[in-house]
This record gives C-alpha cells, structure tokens and sequence, in this order.
C-alpha cells in the first residue's frame, strides 16, 4: 500500500496491558507525527521525528513511548493506560518541513477499558 | 502560542449556494496556512495550502494577515463537497519541523 499505513486500524486494551501502535510510510519523507483525536477536541499533536530524532514530545505522558528505528516507520508504545486516553491515534509524515503538507495514515481506534 | 479557531461547528447549504467556512488564527511568528478535508470513511487529507494559492476542486482560501484569517470558499457548492474540514496552521519559518496547529473542525453538509 502506497502512502502512509497504520496497523492496527482498531485496538481494545486494559489498563495494565502493554501494546504498540506501528506506522509505516514508503513516501520517501524525512519527518513523522502522532496525533491524537479525541471526540470534541481539536487534533493534537504528540510527537515529532525529524531524520529519525524526536524533536518535539508535546508534554505528552510518560505512558505513551515513541519509536523511530528509521526513517520509514514510527511506533508509539502504551503501557498503564487511562480511560480518557481512548481515541483515534493518527500517524502523519511530510517533506521539508512540512511545507507541501502531510500525509496521514488512517489511524487506529483505541479503546482503552 | 498558535491557534486556531474555526468558529462554526456545522454548517448547512444548498447545491449550487455559495459557501464559506472561517478560519481565524493567533501566531507571533510567520504563519503558514492549511486546509484539510476528511469525507466520509476516509483519511484527513491537504485540501489546499496558502503558499500555492491554488484552487482545489473549486476551493480557494485567502490569507489576510491584517485580519488573521484563512477562510476557504467555493462559488457553487456540490453535494459531494459534504465533509469535515480542518484549518491548521504551521511556521513558514521552518523552525518547528512541520508542525501543524489544527481547528477543532467544520462540519460542511450541502444538501440537494
């Protein structure tokens, strides 16, 4: 699949469980985001990798851990869990600093219970 | 500190009205401006950026740095331009990696 892939597109997990989010882009870009989705709340964002550094933790919880192995993939590890912490989780990635936009994967639904 | 406000959370016209969806933004630094679209059971995807002042599937957006604002229009609306819309905002200046600032969205019905 061309673009940018997120698995899984849905995910039900306890509080003490330990997933991970994956995401994957074959577009040849140099930076990657999380965002996350929540019902009547604007996007907001998580994380930033540029050139495979995290260049931007936008004071998100210790329990959310990101992962850049490389340019082309980007994990988003979760441990312990809240209820409030059930949304979408969006994956973006992008050239030069953005400026032609992003590119978004089709993010996975999390249920946190 | 960026934001962006998007004052409308729904909004409903008929085919062949014409339609605007507002995008007002608070940025110190030089601001770079977006528009996003999402249809129904699809991913968010760029609808148009103020950089190319193009005109995508009959959208154009204006950036009016006195009055700090993105609002994005289309003459003749189209049933299928029913879809959620997001402004977000960025840095020209490169400096903070592409990071966007996103509205909480507009909810764009047009109805036959």
């Amino acid at each position: 699949e061309t673009g940018v892939t997120q698995t899984p597109r849905h995910l039900v997990m306890g509080m003490t469980n330990k997933k991970s989010l994956k995401c994957e882009q074959h577009l040849g870009h140099n930076a990657m985001y999380w965002y996350k989705q929540s019902a009547k709340k604007p996007l907001e964002l998580m994380f930033v990798y540029s050139l495979e550094e995290r260049v931007e933790n936008n004071s998100v919880p210790s329990r959310f851990s990101p992962e850049c192995p490389n340019s082309s993939h980007l994990f988003l590890h979760l441990h312990t869990l809240q209820p409030e912490d059930s949304a979408l989780y969006l994956c973006a990635s992008s050239q030069d600093q953005g400026a032609y936009g992003y590119t978004f994967g089709s993010g996975t639904r999390l249920t946190v219970v | 500190a960026q934001r962006v406000t998007q004052p409308e959370k729904l909004l409903s016209v008929f085919k062949g009205a014409p339609v605007e969806l507002k995008c007002n933004y608070s940025y110190s630094g030089s601001p770079e401006l977006f528009w996003y679209v999402q249809y129904s059971r699809q991913r968010l995807q760029l609808l148009l950026r103020h950089i190319s002042r193009e005109s995508i599937k009959g959208f154009t957006a204006d950036l009016n740095k006195g009055e700090t604002s993105f609002h994005l229009k289309k003459p003749f609306a189209q049933e299928e331009d029913s879809a959620m819309y997001y402004c977000a905002l960025g840095d020209a200046g490169g400096t903070s990696y592409g990071k966007l600032t996103f509205g909480q969205g507009t909810i764009l019905t047009v109805h036959p």
